[in-house]
């Protein structure tokens, strides 16, 4: 079975400009959440959707967003990127309705953002 | 938001157990006690799960304290292949609100001596 798949793995981008990172989850699986990683801060929870809904969101600017399509494949945009945007991008999914509860997250490999 | 507090970092020997602690003392009833481990890079992965009782899957076990206050993750025997960053997060199933804020940290980060 196919695992998390997050694309593109790498990209630069510039101050200013936008981004959309993209979340294929393993198939099954109903909930997707993002987290954002830096070295000082660590792990970063983004924001989660199911079922098209986003059900939680973390203490990140208005300018971060995503979206869930029908078929659980979810996106993430960062606007008006900022220098401290760089970092890696995790998303993971789950089987269970909601990742708060007991159900195991599977994460995928990230994406790194660099923001020139 | 219930947070936990982890070293920073540890040590270990190869072949030898490893107990990696953990303090959650804002713990609520409905909290699960999870580990996931994020080897180099990695996505983190998970790594186990409890709720009260003390759990043993084929990774590692995991020991809570009577009061729930804090737990530890243990691996048995130490590989190489264990050097990891190990984190302990709560997650609760009967709050997930909009507001729900899922706290990570930055883990411990565990070296494997050979």
């Amino acid at each position: 079975k196919a695992g998390v798949t997050q694309t593109p793995r790498y990209l630069i981008k510039t101050r200013g400009q936008q981004v959309t990172l993209s979340c294929s989850p393993i198939s099954g699986h109903r909930s997707v959440s993002w987290y954002q990683q830096t070295p000082g801060q660590g792990l970063q929870f983004l924001f989660e959707y199911f079922s098209e809904t986003q059900r939680n969101k973390g203490n990140f600017p208005g300018r971060f967003s995503g979206r869930q399509f029908s078929n659980s494949r979810s996106e993430m945009n960062v606007s008006t990127l900022e220098l401290g945007d760089s970092a890696l991008y995790l998303c993971a999914s789950s089987q269970t309705r909601d990742s708060s509860n007991t159900g195991e997250l599977f994460f995928g490999e990230g994406s790194r953002l660099t923001v020139l | 938001d219930a947070k936990t507090t982890q070293p920073n970092s540890m040590e270990s020997n190869e072949e030898e157990p490893v107990h990696l602690p953990c303090n959650h003392s804002t713990i609520s009833g409905t909290d699960y006690i999870h580990w996931y481990r994020q080897l180099p890079s990695q996505g983190p992965e998970y790594v186990i799960h409890g709720l009260t009782s003390n759990v043993n899957n084929r990774m590692a076990s995991l020991a809570i304290a009577e009061d729930r206050k804090s737990s530890t993750l243990i691996l048995h025997r130490a590989t190489l292949r264990d050097a990891a960053v190990y984190y302990c997060i709560l997650r609760d199933p009967l709050n997930a609100g909009n507001n729900r804020k899922l706290i990570w940290g930055l883990g411990t980060s565990l070296a494997v001596n050979p």
